[in-house]
């Protein structure tokens, strides 16, 4: 079984510009999580999708927004671009079992503002 | 907001030592989980806890929450390299709630 795969592996972009991140959760999972990790810092939360909904939000700018598709996969975009926006973005899946639920991380897409 | 706080920020030991690393955090949590990190991947769950007091071992890895639901460890016998790796706690604060995680701890395991 797939697990959860993120693209692109890595992307790089300049100040001012638009970066999509995209997500396809494990089949028959609903949720999908997204946190920003900046290097040697731990994981701050950005959105929570589940069955198409934003269910919650982080504390991240407007620039910041997503959309979850009738598939459950997901795309991250983050506009107007800042250099602190620079690190790496872990998309997370799980079935929607309340707050026992593990979350399965891919490995992330690597985001460098210059 | 639910802020979590993970101590040490870094541990370096050598091989066949003993640790424990802390999660704190000043509200309470319906469950909490514990995750590794290893570098170029995404975090792996290691283990949920639910019920205060439950301690919980996976091999030489005990890791227990506390009673008031606010804080846990984790203990580590016998440290190998293959241990080395970020360390991180997640809480969630209610049902239906995502989790939250705390900055980790970074350790790292000579031989």
């Amino acid at each position: 079984e797939a697990g959860v795969t993120q693209s692109p592996t890595h992307l790089i972009k300049t100040r001012g510009q638009q970066a999509t991140l995209r997500c396809s959760p494990i089949s028959g999972h609903t949720s999908v999580y997204w946190y920003q990790q900046a290097l040697g810092l731990g994981l701050q939360f950005l959105l929570w999708y589940d069955e198409g909904e934003e269910r919650n939000r982080g504390n991240f700018p407007p620039r910041f927004s997503g959309r979850q598709f009738p598939n459950y996969s997901s795309e991250l975009n983050v506009n107007a671009l800042e250099l602190e926006d620079s690190a790496l973005y872990l998309c997370a899946s799980s079935q929607r079992t309340w707050n026992t639920g593990e979350l399965f991380f891919g490995e992330g897409s690597r985001l460098t503002v210059l | 907001t639910q802020l979590l706080e993970q101590s040490p920020q870094f541990l370096s030991i050598q091989e066949g030592e003993n640790l424990t690393v802390y999660c704190n955090s000043s509200s309470v949590f319906s469950s909490l989980q514990w995750y590794r990190q290893e570098p170029g991947e995404g975090p792996v769950l290691l283990v949920t806890v639910v019920t205060g007091g439950e301690v919980k071992k996976l091999k030489r890895l005990t890791f227990q929450f506390g009673d008031a639901r606010k804080d846990s460890s984790l203990h580590i016998t016998a440290a190998q390299p293959g241990d080395t790796g970020l360390y991180l706690c997640a809480g969630a604060p209610n049902y239906g709630q995502n989790f939250v995680f705390g900055p980790g701890t970074r350790l790292s395991v000579l031989p």
